[in-house]
């Protein structure tokens, strides 16, 4: 099974800061891996798809990156909005999935 | 618009089975497409149940597999979730979704729902 391990568990920050959380593959996944934005009481929204690209319609400070076993998603001015869970989810052994542990962005 | 919704009791008991029904509108589950279940247990991450593919195609999570059983009915455009011998631990909040893995289509998933399991 592939294992994937999301750091940090959870971070303070203020608006306009650039926050970067990472996900760390326990095998090779190429770059079958997406990114997702919860808030409390509501579904996981997907953010960013293929390990780089913008899902439409989500604001341009989101980016990710990374290939094989190391991902990172980055927010370069963290907005109000952005205060939620993040999880990363691989997909390499698709139609099956697994996420990372979360990562709680929360106000400094 | 792409709209899914969960069905089914909020309350099973342990040593019972729990089921639960995704609705589908806004797309023909016979188009194609996987189509999943994820749940996440009250201030816990996210897990990965399983898919099936709308020809009746199954993927199980290995750590689930012999407790799990998801089908589709084409005809009422519905796929449906049985989860056998509940524990306590089964208590989450139950999504259905429709992922888009690497493709740029949008990633639809129902509101959720939370089932408990207690005596």
């Amino acid at each position: 099974d592939i294992q994937m391990t999301q750091s940090p568990s959870s971070l303070s920050a203020s608006v306009g800061d650039r926050v970067t959380i990472t996900c760390r593959a326990s095998q090779g996944i190429r770059n079958d891996l997406g990114w997702y934005q919860q808030k409390p009481g509501k579904a996981p929204k997907r953010l960013i798809y293929a390990a780089s690209n913008l899902q439409s319609g989500v604001p341009s400070r989101f980016s990710g990156s990374g290939s094989g076993t190391e991902f990172t998603l980055t927010i370069s001015s963290l907005q109000p909005e952005d205060f939620a869970t993040y999880y990363c989810l691989q997909y390499n052994n698709y139609p099956l999935g697994t996420f990372g542990q979360g990562t709680k962005v929360e106000i400094k | 618009q792409v709209q899914l919704q969960e069905s089914g009791p909020g309350l099973v008991k342990p040593s019972e089975t729990l089921s639960l029904t995704c609705s589908v509108s806004g797309y023909s589950i016979s188009s194609g497409s996987y189509w999943g279940w994820i749940r996440q247990p009250p201030g816990k991450g996210l897990e990965w149940i399983g898919s099936i593919y709308h020809t009746g195609v199954t993927y199980y999570n290995p750590s689930l597999k012999s407790r799990v059983t998801i089908s589709v009915d084409t005809s009422m455009n519905q796929f449906s979730l049985r989860l056998y011998s509940v524990t306590a631990a089964d208590t989450a909040v139950y999504y259905c979704a429709r992922p888009a893995y690497s493709s740029s289509a949008a990633d639809y998933w129902g509101h959720g729902t939370l089932v408990t399991v207690s005596s």
